[in-house]
């Protein structure tokens, strides 16, 4: 069993719609939960970041983390076209080198 | 400072021969880390340095990889009589973390070198 588990879809919607992307994981050390966007050929970029459990909103964008259930999602509202991207979910722990695991990362499409 | 480099962007060898990349950080980071990323995946940590020490390496990182940063700057990746299952594109990433270990270690990561093994 991977550490995170992330859907890797492909996840297709239409302009303007609200977009859900959730990961799960089993190490219960992990404290800081990231969401990184990857367009293709690209390397990721830091779209958010958590730490422990809670909600932060960042414009558009909303990241929960819920560590009682081991399970983070990303919320995009009034998706655009050009957020179209692999979206991966992403973890640390103060330990072990700050060593951060990645998911498979989900494909989104949003049409026009 | 324009972020994270990586030299070359894609490099197309034949089975057997050595390869090697490089990475310049960002200068203000301490760390530096590989990961590797296949077609459909997220990246997979290879391994990863505080300023010149080269601190953990992953299980993937087989005897025909190696990693250096001399003099905590730059850092090469050398992979030696390649495969064709080496065929990945290789990232590098730099960040800051404090003497305390406090704070989200937020990477940057570079464009990635394509590797493509004939």
């Amino acid at each position: 069993q991977k550490e995170v588990e992330q859907d890797p879809g492909p996840l297709s919607v239409p302009e303007g719609a609200i977009v859900s992307l959730n990961c799960t994981y089993s190490n219960s050390a992990f404290q800081y939960f990231m969401w990184y966007r990857q367009y293709s050929r690209k390397g990721p970029e830091l779209l958010m970041y958590t730490y422990s459990s809670g909600n932060k909103e960042d414009g558009r964008f909303t990241a929960q983390v819920d560590k009682s259930s081991k399970y983070i999602s990303l919320f995009i509202r009034d998706s655009q076209p050009s957020d179209s991207a692999t979206y991966l979910c992403a973890m640390s722990a103060n330990t072990g080198g700050f060593k951060t695991i990645f998911g498979a990362g989900t494909r989104l499409f949003v049409k026009a | 400072d324009t972020g994270v480099s990586q030299d070359p962007r894609h490099k197309i060898t034949k089975r057997g021969q050595n390869v090697t990349f490089r990475c310049d950080p960002i200068s203000e980071h301490n760390r530096l880390y590989w990961y590797r990323q296949t077609l459909g995946q997220g990246p997979e940590f290879l391994t990863y340095f505080q300023n010149e020490a080269q601190l953990e390496k992953s299980r993937l990182l087989s005897d025909r990889f190696s990693a250096e940063r001399p003099k905590g700057s730059f850092s090469t990746l050398e992979i030696q009589r390649t495969e064709q299952g080496d065929s990945a594109m290789y990232l590098c990433a730099s960040s800051y973390v404090d003497r305390g270990g406090s704070g989200a270690n937020v990477l940057t990561f570079g464009a990635g070198s394509r590797l493509t093994v004939l």
